[in-house]
């Protein structure tokens, strides 16, 4: 079982939908959460950056984690044609002090 | 434009020979990290450190290795390249030793033809 899962999609909505990114994770000591933007093969952009279980919001995106079920989400309002990217939810057990990434999931947001 | 600095962009070399990779972090920071990224396995960790000293292993081949120099660059070194080892290579940084924020560069694209 790998650490962290991620469903790689890809997910295709129209613009204007709201966008729900999921993963989950097995390691209960994993304590940091972060969710991080790549297109095209270009370097992983970090979105939003969280620790605590419960919803943070920052403009279209609110992050949410749910440390009881091991679950945490990226929901993105409004979603633009220039929100397509592929998505990866990071992961960090201050032990062992590197993230954990998910495999990704591609999204297209269809115009 | 995260900060992080790496060179070279793109190269391709044969199999059975040695390139080395470089990676400036971000003004500040301490910690750099290494990350492999193919089409089939993702992105994985493989190496970080620390001011100067090696952190936290990953799933880093013996036939690479990496350190970070006084000036806080580091370099990781890829040898007897396989054609498996075709991937990019990204460097990370962050202020501190733990990974809670880091910031990538915009990778290495190797090619071992």
């Amino acid at each position: 079982q790998k650490e962290v899962e991620q469903d790689p999609g890809p997910l295709s909505v129209p613009e204007g939908a709201i966008v729900s990114l999921n993963c989950t994770y097995s390691n209960s000591a994993f304590q940091y959460f972060m969710w991080y933007r790549q297109y095209s093969r270009k370097g992983p952009e970090l979105l939003m950056y969280t620790y605590s279980s419960g919803n943070k919001e920052d403009g279209r995106f609110t992050a949410q984690v749910d440390k009881s079920s091991k679950y945490i989400s990226l929901f993105i309002r409004d979603s633009q044609p220039s929100d397509s990217a592929t998505y990866l939810c990071a992961i960090v057990d201050t032990g062992r002090r590197a993230l954990t990434f998910g495999s990704g999931t591609r999204l297209q947001v269809q115009p | 434009d995260s900060g992080v600095t790496q060179t070279p962009k793109h190269l391709i070399t044969a199999t059975g020979q040695r390139v080395t990779l470089r990676c400036s972090p971000r003004s500040g920071d301490l910690s750099v990290y290494w990350y492999q990224q193919s089409l089939d396995q993702g992105l994985q960790f493989l190496i970080q450190y620390y001011n100067g000293e090696e952190r936290a292993k990953g799933n880093i081949l013996e036939r690479f290795s990496a350190q970070q120099f006084p000036d806080l660059h580091s370099e990781l070194n890829l040898s007897s390249l396989e054609l498996g080892d075709s991937a990019l290579y990204f460097c990370a940084s962050s202020v501190g030793q733990t990974g809670n924020t880091i910031y990538f560069g915009e990778g290495s694209w190797l090619t071992v033809v």
